[in-house]
């Protein structure tokens, strides 16, 4: 284990559904980042967390939508969500935002849309 | 727009090979490389290089940064099957809350 943990593992989940992504990390972090990782394509970043409060949302659609609700723990919310999101959804935390050495990341959450 | 391109995309070699993989980048105020080893899911922290050739060593794992010519190779010496994964080569840049990151090399080694 990383020090960051995600639930679920993995998720199948209808184009209708609503279900929501979990990480949490006790590292003592200030800063937690979403990141989406799709075959053979680099990660994307979608969401940063500095202190609890939402520093950047990198042009990600409204079916997505993040939580954080304090330093540990970060949320993602989805809903109506299409084929294509299929993909692995990272969870990464940092000591301080754009903090020098390195995020920790989460085993992630195998994500398919069907 | 800043890039990070990585390269080869995949590669399959043996046991007891020597691989170099590349990671080339164009970073407006570049601050630092960073490899990772991405076996399962969750990438995990290999190296971080600020300065050009200074050369970072952990054990059969080394990497090298070139900043005048903009990339570092991660060269991995008698290969080993726990040496499969993909390895991600990452950039983070002064002016910017986050590492962009390249599309990473998948190594496969074979027996």
């Amino acid at each position: 284990e990383t020090g960051v943990t995600q639930t679920p593992r993995h998720l199948v989940m209808g184009m209708t559904n609503k279900k929501s992504l979990k990480c949490e990390q006790h590292l003592g972090h200030n800063a937690m980042y979403w990141y989406k990782q799709s075959a053979k394509k680099p990660l994307e970043l979608m969401f940063v967390y500095n202190f609890k409060e939402q520093t950047e949302n990198n042009s990600v659609p409204s079916r997505f939508s993040p939580e954080c609700p304090n330093s540990s723990h970060l949320f993602l919310h989805l809903h109506t969500l299409q084929p294509e999101d299929s993909a692995l959804y990272l969870c990464a935390s940092s000591q301080d935002l754009g903090s020098q050495g390195g995020y920790t990341f989460g085993s992630g959450t195998r994500l398919t849309v069907v | 727009e800043d890039k990070v391109v990585q390269s080869p995309l995949s590669l399959v070699v043996h046991e007891g090979d020597t691989v170099t993989l590349n990671c080339s980048y164009e970073v407006t105020n570049f601050r630092s490389l960073l490899w990772y080893k991405q076996e399962k899911k969750a990438p995990t922290f290999l190296f971080m290089l600020t300065s050009s050739g200074i050369e970072k060593k952990s054990g059969r794992l080394s990497s090298i940064l070139d900043k005048k010519e903009l990339f570092s190779i991660l060269n991995i010496t008698a290969t080993q099957t726990g040496d499969s994964a993909i390895y991600l080569c990452a950039v983070e840049a002064y002016n910017n809350n986050d590492m962009r990151f390249g599309a990473g090399t998948r190594l496969t080694v074979k027996p």
